[in-house]
């Protein structure tokens, strides 16, 4: 069964701070990987996604995030955090195949003071 | 790009009564929409898998007798709470995939509040 380990409820960084949210997935099959960013009362905003192809994946708003198969990670980072990146972020593993559900880790709060 | 729509987006409710949420996909068909729910502070759990012309497959602990899905349509699907109670409040919020990519696009969310 495929899971999703985000370490950290709450991360927080000064603004111009390096961000790095943490994943650990499990999967039996090669996995697809998602960021998704959710401000408050909102839906889910793609950051990025792994699908099989480089392993370095650069999203939205400046974030990228690395697959690394030998330690089961896909860490979300940015380099300089801004007061608008302060929301819940949402590392997902599904198992590749098209219109398969997603599994969510439990968030990630991320907090960013001036 | 792709939209997925939810309405409505926010509804208080009395308990014992129904709600009905719909899910739209807007510029793609979708033969399978997946309804989660996310309590305050938590993650999103997936609930059900919806079906175009067959029955809605259930996450284990989700009672299909009290969320009731129907996918109506290629670019339709809805989610109706029966007899809800305060427990039920929660943010309920749809996906539907786009086959190519296997990127799922989410709705905006329906927050439910039950009193």
């Amino acid at each position: 069964a495929q899971s999703v380990t985000q370490l950290g409820s709450h991360v927080s960084v000064s603004e111009g701070a390096l961000v790095l949210l943490r994943c650990n997935y499990s999967s039996s099959v090669p996995p697809y990987l998602f960021w998704y960013v959710q401000y408050p009362n909102q839906g889910l905003q793609l950051l990025l996604k792994y699908t099989s192809a480089a392993t370095l994946v650069k999203g939205i708003n400046g974030f990228e995030a690395e697959f690394k198969k030998s330690e089961t990670s896909f860490h979300l980072t940015k380099p300089s955090a801004h007061m608008s990146d302060a929301a819940e972020y949402f590392c997902a593993v599904s198992e590749g195949q098209a219109g398969t559900a997603l599994i969510f880790g439990k968030g990630t709060t991320l907090s960013v003071s001036s | 790009g792709a939209v997925v729509s939810q309405h409505p987006s926010r509804v208080i409710c009395k308990s014992g009564t129904s709600v009905k949420i719909e899910c739209r996909s807007l510029d793609f068909q979708a033969t399978t929409m997946f309804w989660y729910r996310q309590f305050p502070k938590q993650s999103l759990m997936l609930m059900a898998t919806s079906n175009e012309g067959s029955k809605a497959t259930y996450e284990q602990g989700v009672e299909k007798d009290k969320f009731l899905i129907n996918h109506a349509s290629l670019t339709l699907s809805t989610l109706t709470v029966t007899s809800a109670h305060p427990e039920d409040s929660s943010f309920y919020i749809c996906s539907a995939p786009r086959t190519s990519g296997n990127e799922q696009f989410f709705g905006p969310g329906t927050r439910l509040t039950v009193l």
